[in-house]
């Protein structure tokens, strides 16, 4: 079992369509952090979020810590096929030093 | 500013081998960290070096270890190789330790055991 899932797994949608990802935990997390990777590279980050309740949008992505840090959502507007990728949550617990990623959520956006 | 360096790209191997892969982090960057991705598996933790320390080590076997040097470069070996390490192998490097602050990854080493 992985301290992060991850849902839904795979997603395609239409360029246009709205989606949501969800990255969910029974821990507790210091910070929660999003990646996309593309095909052939290493993932890049897209986002920390810290405060429990944080919400923080980058353009067309919006992103949002749960209060109780234990989870998080990844919400994208008008979805395009730039956007497509696998997108990793990853986050270290509250104590500890190990950081988790989460199980990986891959989407495509046909055009 | 140059980014970080995985090398070799790709690497063939077979069964009983061992395999060195090699990191350059960020100019200034003191952590890197290696993770194994597989599709059944994700983005798995492998270690974390800081200031040429190891700091902390994923659950896998003794057969996976590494090193880093006082330049911030790091290696990782495996060793007795098994079909099952076939693998994207990523590193990652960071100014601060793992749990601070962002990670910067390489394009990642593809191990194929055949």
């Amino acid at each position: 079992t992985q301290l992060l899932e991850q849902s839904p797994q795979f997603l395609s949608i239409q360029e246009g369509e709205n989606l949501t990802v969800y990255c969910n935990s029974s821990s507790v997390f210091s910070s929660l952090q999003w990646y996309r990777q593309e095909p052939g590279e290493g993932p890049v980050l897209l986002v920390t979020v810290v405060t429990g309740g944080e919400v923080k949008k980058l353009k067309r992505l919006t992103f949002q810590f749960g209060d109780a840090r234990k989870d998080s959502s990844l919400h994208i507007t008008a979805a395009q096929p730039g956007d497509t990728g696998l997108y990793l949550c990853a986050g270290a617990l509250a104590t500890g030093n190990q950081f988790y990623f989460g199980t990986g959520t891959s989407l495509t956006v046909i055009p | 500013k140059a980014g970080v360096t995985q090398t070799p790209r790709y690497l063939i191997k077979t069964r009983g081998q061992q395999v060195t892969l090699s990191c350059s982090p960020i100019s200034g960057h003191r952590s890197v960290s290696w993770y194994q991705q597989t599709p059944g598996q994700g983005l798995q933790f492998l270690f974390e070096y800081f200031s040429e320390t190891q700091r902390n080590k994923g659950n896998f076997p003794g057969r996976f270890s590494g090193r880093q040097f006082s330049n911030s470069r790091s290696e990782m070996n495996v060793s007795t190789l098994e079909l099952g390490d076939s693998a994207l192998y990523l590193c990652a490097s960071s100014l601060n330790p793992i749990n601070t602050g962002e990670l910067f990854f390489g394009e990642g080493s593809r191990l194929t055991v055949l």
